[in-house]
């Protein structure tokens, strides 16, 4: 199953755009890259997943580059409500989702 | 709908005991799954399910077991405790493989 990397933490001011980077560069050629994040404690959310097309959904934008050897998770207008861990994840074999550490952003005021 | 319902919240468990972890989602999802993530760690899969009847191991199965009899419900039983048990156990459900998964709120245990 492809590995992914991910940067330990970033930082966002409010209001600004959030640009979170992703490494997967043993990625196969139908294997979706999705995105999670995960407020304080609470269970993963859902963000957005993709193939090798862009995404936009009402919470955020994904980028994927044309070798689909790495992608970006845009917040557009990111708040403190969006401090959290952002996962990326390459779907495994029978559509397991493997979690990394993932990155924590956190959104200053 | 109520979603992804986990219980119990909270669970303390001395060595050696065994406990049954519940979950139970409305949404006729056909995927289940639980996962355990230890502090300042990602998620890892414990058990996952594709249908009623069907189970399969995940990462780190050891330690547990799970049963699928209805679509509904997917319970986690642990035998005999380990303090290496200690853990946030996550249930999560999705429609098919590939979709968005839902989340629980999580069952915190700590094994003394």
């Amino acid at each position: 199953d492809a590995k992914t990397t991910q940067p330990t933490s970033m930082d966002c001011a409010e209001g600004r755009a959030a640009n979170l980077p992703c490494n997967h560069s043993t990625i196969s050629g139908n294997e979706y890259v999705y995105w999670y994040r995960q407020i304080h404690s609470q269970g993963p959310q859902y963000i957005i997943h993709g193939l090798k097309n862009n995404e936009t959904n009402e919470m955020a934008s994904l980028i994927i580059t044309e070798d689909r050897k790495s992608s970006t998770l845009i917040l557009p207008h990111a708040t403190l409500r969006d401090t959290a861990v952002y996962y990326c994840i390459v779907e495994g074999s029978n559509y397991k989702l493997t979690f990394g550490k993932g990155t924590l952003l956190t959104v200053n005021p | 709908n109520a979603g992804v319902t986990q219980t119990p919240k909270f669970r303390i468990l001395k060595i050696g005991q065994s406990m049954t972890l519940q979950c139970a989602q409305d949404m006729n999802h056909n995927y289940m799954y639980w996962y355990r993530q230890d502090p300042g760690m990602g998620l890892k899969l414990i058990y996952y399910s594709v249908g009623a009847g069907i189970t399969d191991k995940g990462e780190v199965p050891n330690g547990y077991n799970v049963s699928r009899s209805t679509t509904e419900d997917f319970p986690l039983r642990l035998e005999l405790a380990a303090p290496s048990q200690t853990s946030v156990y996550f249930c999560a459900s999705s429609y098919y493989g590939g979709a968005e998964a839902f989340f629980g709120q999580g069952t915190r245990l700590t094994v003394v």
